[in-house]
């Protein structure tokens, strides 16, 4: 079955960077676009980032773009997020996901226990 | 921009009753919805798709209907287990959520 294990967050300083890794397993990774989504204590998910499957192509929310960057390694099936000028409302738990459905409708159906990142001074 | 705003922010029935949550877009021509319900502690699990298409494992009690701008996810019989946040989605917007309580 798929499995998604998220690691590498932590506290961290304002400013500072931080990268954040997604082993998978039971699906074809090179095959899937992947996202991640984050969602911060007391509030609702927030999508963050993609890469598309088709060329790795990227996007990624307003709130992050310019400072974050998803990646992905096929040979290892692994997905990251590599975080810098990391601000006090960065702070969240981080989720990788597999995309589901179209370009325009998306949705996804296996969640792992996702990794936490708190940024303060 | 599109915005999804869920009503109500807090829903307070009993076991038994009948549950009406409901996602408004700001864009009108979105075609799709999806829910999800999130219980403390734990990571969302995902209840509908494609605004109607419940996903696996998921009783029957739980409906979704609905075309852009408004859609609606209705639990017919709530049952204990159902208590819990539940978000609507679609694409890369999330609504604030709705608390259904009991």
């Amino acid at each position: 079955q798929v499995q998604l294990v998220e690691s590498g967050g932590g506290v961290v300083q304002p400013g500072r960077s931080l990268r954040l890794t997604c082993r998978t397993s039971g699906f074809t990774f090179s095959e899937n676009s992947m996202h991640w989504v984050r969602q911060s204590p007391g509030k609702g998910p927030e999508w963050v980032a993609v890469v598309w499957s088709y060329a790795g192509h990227t996007d990624y929310a307003d709130s992050v773009k310019g400072r974050f960057t998803i990646s992905r390694d096929i040979s290892k099936s692994t997905l990251y997020l590599q975080m810098t000028s990391l601000r006090v409302e960065d702070t969240a738990k981080y989720y990788c996901v597999p995309h589901r459905g179209s370009y325009s409708n998306w949705y996804f159906d296996v969640w792992g226990r996702g990794t936490l990142v708190t940024v303060s001074s | 921009e599109n915005v999804l705003m869920q009503s109500p922010g807090t829903l307070s029935l009993s076991p038994g009753a009948r549950a009406t949550l409901s996602c408004r877009a700001t864009q009108s021509d979105i075609t799709s919805m999806t829910w999800y319900q999130q219980k403390p502690g734990q990571a969302p699990r995902l209840i509908i798709f494609d605004s109607s298409t419940r996903a696996p494992g998921v009783p029957a009690r739980f409906s979704g209907t609905g075309s852009g701008p408004d859609f609606t996810l209705t639990i017919s019989s709530l049952q204990s287990e159902d208590f819990a946040l539940y978000y609507c989605n679609q694409r890369d917007k999330f609504g604030q959520g709705t608390r259904l309580e009991i």
